[in-house]
């Protein structure tokens, strides 16, 4: 099974703020990587898939990038309505799997 | 448009049987992977098991291989999860989500509630 290693755990970030998480994969993923983003009483909602392309409706502060099996979720400029927890998941191999979440919490 | 309908929330008692479903519309239903994906509230999700309805290729998580089933329903363009004994410990909000090409598209959830 791929584990999948999201840090940190938590960030506290102001609005207009950059905010950097990142995601580690136990091995390569061939760029089958998504990032959710999930708030409370909410169904996860897809922001990246294939590693680095947004959904559809997904504003342009959200972008991904990977190196080797490091993968990383940029928010360029935090707004209210970004404060949630994010998730990364593979799908390279099954069972496919989550990580741990990051809580992004207003500072 | 891709669309993901799931059936209404449930409430039963330990050892009850239960099957909820998945319908999806606006794309090819045979052709790619429907998961079930498992969140305790508070927790993070996790998944259970997919399906290809084609050819009705199916795989479980070794976590949850030995207490559900899926199936898929070609004509009615329906995936169903199901259980033949429920434990409290099943509660839970069960998602299903439909992998077309890259993108999940994400069913809004059935909460099942299991009292002892």
């Amino acid at each position: 099974e791929i584990v999948m290693t999201q840090s940190p755990a938590a960030l506290s970030v102001s609005p207009g703020e950059r905010a950097t998480l990142s995601c580690w994969a136990s091995q390569g993923l061939n760029s089958h990587l998504a990032w959710y983003q999930q708030k409370p009483g909410q169904a996860p909602r897809l922001l990246l898939y294939a590693t680095a392309l947004r959904a559809t409706g997904v504003p342009a502060r959200f972008s991904g990038s990977a190196s080797g099996t490091k993968f990383t979720l940029t928010i360029s400029s935090l707004q209210p309505e970004d404060f949630a927890v994010y998730y990364c998941q593979q799908h390279n191999n099954w069972p496919w799997t989550f990580g741990q979440g990051t809580k992004v919490e207003i500072k | 448009e891709v669309q993901v309908a799931q059936s209404g929330a449930q409430v039963k008692k330990a050892g009850e049987s239960l099957r909820i479903s998945c319908q999806g519309f606006g794309y090819s239903f045979t052709t790619y992977w429907i998961g079930w994906v498992r969140q305790v509230p508070g927790k993070d999700p996790e998944w259970m098991g997919i399906i290809k309805p084609g050819d009705s290729d199916t795989r479980y998580s070794p976590s949850f291989q030995d207490h559900i089933t899926i199936s898929a329903d070609k004509s009615i363009n329906t995936a169903y999860l199901q259980w033949s004994s429920l434990r409290a410990s099943d509660t839970a909000i069960y998602y299903c989500a439909i992998l077309v090409g890259a993108i999940y598209y994400w069913g809004q959830g059935t909460l099942v509630t299991v009292s002892s």
